[in-house]
């Protein structure tokens, strides 16, 4: 079946302008997580939803960072008035369950960010 | 608050050799373990999933082992390919929620 998308693949975007990365999770998937990737910072968690609530957002590094779920399918994660510091690649996981801890996460190809 | 660490942070070897790949964690009391691939300007593939009651997973020329007690996983990779050539990331989830921590990744390299 199909795998986790993600769009866009690549976003190039002023600085001060907001952005929003959209996940499509697999099918039956109720759990989903943002990492976001970067060269100086490694792989790092945002925020993770069981349904369509998040439990854990303690990653967010900003109240510029935002995220929803819809339908317990697809996410958005916005940032608003972008920084430089926020140029990273977005990545959205997801599996089977976010309960327990026993289950395997499946990544989407991820979103490049770069903001001028 | 849980760190985890990867050596060596490179690796490059001769085609056919067999290799060790390193993790270590901080905090013991994890869910599972995961090991990824990731292929330059892409998503992470998942290799393995280890969960804290077992002690390896094997699949194809991969096989990964955990010592939660002494906080380590490897992944041994066997007769190597230039295919294999990647980033290897390994990463645990020590809450409910199953959020990863992520060590640095190995680069390896695997020459014709």
């Amino acid at each position: 079946g199909a795998g986790v998308s993600q769009s866009p693949s690549n976003k190039v975007t002023e600085k001060g302008k907001d952005v929003e990365l959209r996940c499509d999770p697999i099918s039956g998937h109720t759990a989903l997580y943002w990492y976001r990737q970067s060269l100086g910072q490694g792989l790092e968690f945002l925020i993770y939803f069981q349904g369509n609530s998040a439990p854990d957002k303690s990653g967010l590094p900003s109240d510029r960072f935002s995220a929803e779920r819809t339908g317990g399918s697809v996410s958005t994660l916005t940032i608003q008035r972008t920084q430089q510091e926020d140029s990273a690649v977005y990545l959205c996981a997801s599996s089977r369950s976010g309960t327990s801890g026993s289950y395997e996460q499946y990544f989407g190809p991820g979103t490049r960010l770069t903001v001028t | 608050k849980q760190e985890v660490t990867q050596i060596p942070a490179a690796l490059s070897v001769p085609e056919g050799e067999n290799l060790v790949l390193n993790c270590s964690f901080t905090d013991s009391a994890i869910y599972n373990l995961q090991w990824f691939r990731q292929d330059p300007g892409k998503g992470l593939t998942s290799l393995l999933l280890i969960q804290s009651s077992q002690r390896e997973q094997t699949s194809g020329r991969l096989n990964a082992s955990l010592d939660k007690s002494s906080g380590r996983s490897t992944l041994y990779i066997a007769a190597s390919q230039p295919g294999d050539s990647a980033t290897y990331l390994c990463a645990v989830s020590d809450n409910a929620g199953n959020m990863l921590t992520f060590g640095g990744g190995t680069r390896l390299m695997v020459k014709p």
